[in-house]
């Protein structure tokens, strides 16, 4: 039992090339997150899915896409990579759709954007 | 919207002694509280929470919480700290589908 799994762990981007960011979990959870941490400003909501077949927007949504593929995978997309989109990404998991259980974090994405 | 607040960036504590981490959310209604931990280089790992009933909550690594209503205040304790305890501490309150998180605590343990 992985929990929740990301690849890549470490990236390098040049301004406006593109990149997807994969996530999985094997817990049957139902809700599926994406967040970027920044020094300083904590965790940030991108976008998040509360079952599969339904995405919506979080906090920070400009510049990103996101796709549930099925109720395991959410992907996180940079169509034109910028340099503010440098950060930490993580992914997480929740059981419950609609109730505000726990989250069940991954290990992060470092995405560096020059 | 709910949000929250962590008034303190960084806090330095000799290994021993006791800990206290403030936590105060704003929120209409009682929310579901947490407490997570991140060390260095690491995801975010649930320490507990609070969603009803004793307002004085046990978690992992011998951490307590308090739910103080009157002060809108979830404040994180440990009486006798680690070295292995230095780390960042996020305080999150979750409404509906979301998370909301506060801004972190940086923990030093000095020997």
């Amino acid at each position: 039992n992985a929990g929740v799994t990301q690849t890549p762990k470490f990236q390098v981007l040049k301004t406006g090339q593109s990149m997807t960011l994969q996530c999985a979990q094997d817990m049957n959870h139902n809700s599926m997150y994406w967040y970027r941490q920044d020094p300083g400003m904590g965790l940030r909501l991108i976008y998040y899915s509360a079952s599969e077949g339904t995405t919506d927007k979080g906090e920070v949504p400009n510049g990103y896409n996101v796709s549930r593929l099925n109720k395991r995978e959410f992907s996180l997309r940079l169509e034109s990579a910028a340099p503010s989109q440098t950060s930490v990404y993580f992914c997480a998991s929740k059981l419950l759709q609609g109730r505000a259980y726990e989250q069940y974090f991954g290990p992060g994405t470092r995405l560096t954007v020059t | 919207a709910q949000s929250v607040t962590q008034p303190d960036i960084h806090i330095t504590v000799s290994e021993g002694a006791s800990l206290e981490l403030r936590c105060n959310y704003s929120y209409g209604a009682t929310p579901y509280l947490f407490w997570y931990v991140q060390s260095p280089g690491q995801g975010l790992q649930l320490l507990l929470k609070y969603f009803s009933g004793d307002t004085l909550v046990q978690g992992i690594k011998g951490f307590e919480a308090e739910f103080k209503r009157s002060q809108s205040s979830f404040n994180l304790r440990k009486p006798s700290v680690h070295w292995s305890d230095a780390a960042e501490y996020f305080c999150a309150v979750g409404v509906g589908e979301k998370l909301t998180f506060g801004t972190g605590t940086r923990l030093t343990i000095i020997p």
